[in-house]
Formats: C-alpha cells, structure tokens, sequence
C-alpha cells in the first residue's frame, strides 16, 4: 500500500527557517498535504498542493513538491514559539472515496 | 468555517464495556472517518464511510464497528473494549467537491482499563 515518510522531530532556534521533509511512495497521488497538530487537539489543515505543482506560497509556508523523488517539504520562515506542534504530511491518491494516507507526524520543537 | 464536533474529550471505560464515540459534521460533507493516533505510529485509519448507510473498512477495522445513520453524523463502536485500544481517537470529515482536504474534529482520547 501507500507509505509516507517523515522524521520524527526537528529543533530549531526562534525566528531561524524550519524545513520539515516527507517522501511518499504513491505515484497516482493527487493532492498533497501538511496539517499541524497542536497538544491536545486535532489536526488543522495548514495548505495543500495539487500534484502538478512544484512550489506553493502562503505568507510564511512554502510547499516544494518533487513529483519525480517523490518528496515534499514543509518550510517555515521566521519561526516562532507558537509553530511548535506535530506537522503531518499526507497524500490523497487518485482511488476512490478520498482516502488519504498520513506520515507518522515531525514534532517541530522551536527554542527561544 | 467547517466544524466537526466530537461527543467526549476524554472518556474512561472498563475491558468488557460497549463503547460508543460519536461525531458530528455541520458541512453536509458526503466523506467521514475515524481515524486512531498513537505515538511513533501517526494516524491509522479504522473505517470510513462515503455516504449514509455506506462504510468501508480502513488499515485496523478489527475490533470495531461504526454506523451512519444519518449524513452528519458518523459513530465509531467498541464492542468490547480491550486494553490495547486506548488511544486518541480522531473523526475528519470531507467533501467530494473540492480538494479533498480532510477536516478534524478534537479528538476523544480513551483509556480502557
């Protein structure tokens, strides 16, 4: 079946870039995601890219897609205390019913 | 703005007992699941459900069961509860109209003990 990878924690120092990365192995994916989960709560979707796109801008995230490694990545510029959370990667395939497959979650730790 | 709601934040219940989570969506969404999260394993789906009365099974349906009775509302059920299935247990919601973005209710976290 579909696998999406991601490391399990990244720390970065306040107000440096963090770059979270996620490879897939679902080559018919269509729309890919990223999603924060903040303590406690449920995962809020932060943006998505269709799959012929390479690159997505939104204020202080920008989504790389690499269709040919199969690898997309998270950055986030001028970090702050409040983007510590678990980022999570997912992919939707071009299946039925919208199933989407996530990465095990990267626990972003943001030093003051 | 999407809202799904989820019945309990957190819940303790006995091995043995029936368990029933509930989960409601406000934006006439067609899609519902049930996902569970544990650490080191991120989000394990269990069933899934395309319409009313409609659902599929997803990686770890064993030991569950779910209904849809009606389109908003999508219950997951332990018919047993067993020690192995505490964990947080996370409803989303989509539509068939738009970029398939899953959206999360706040998840119920249970411990069966």
């Amino acid at each position: 079946g579909e696998d999406v990878e991601q490391s399990l924690f990244l720390s970065v120092r306040e107000g440096d870039s963090s770059v979270i990365n996620c490879t897939y192995t679902d080559s018919s994916s269509t729309y890919l995601y990223w999603y924060k989960q903040e303590p406690g709560a449920g995962l809020q979707l932060l943006t998505y890219i269709f799959s012929n796109m390479d690159m997505k801008q939104d204020q202080r995230l920008t989504v790389l897609l690499n269709k040919k490694d199969k690898h997309l990545s998270l950055r986030i510029a001028d970090t702050q205390t409040g983007d510590s959370a678990i980022y999570f990667c997912a992919e939707a395939d071009s299946g039925g019913y919208q199933k989407v497959t996530f990465g095990t979650g990267t626990k972003l730790q943001v030093i003051p | 703005d999407v809202k799904v709601t989820q019945s309990s934040r957190y819940l303790v219940k006995r091995t043995g007992e029936k368990v029933f989570l509930e989960c409601v969506q406000d934006m006439d969404h067609e899609n519902m699941f049930w996902y569970r999260q544990d650490p080191g394993l991120g989000l394990r789906l269990i069933y899934f459900s395309y319409d009313v009365k409609m659902k599929e099974k997803g990686d770890i349906p064993e030991g569950y069961s779910v209904s849809r009775e009606k389109k908003e509302r999508f219950s997951l059920i332990l018919e047993s509860a067993s020690t192995n299935q505490t964990s947080m247990y996370l409803c989303a919601s989509s539509s068939e109209n738009h970029s398939y973005e899953q959206y999360f209710g706040p998840g119920t976290r249970l411990t069966v003990t």
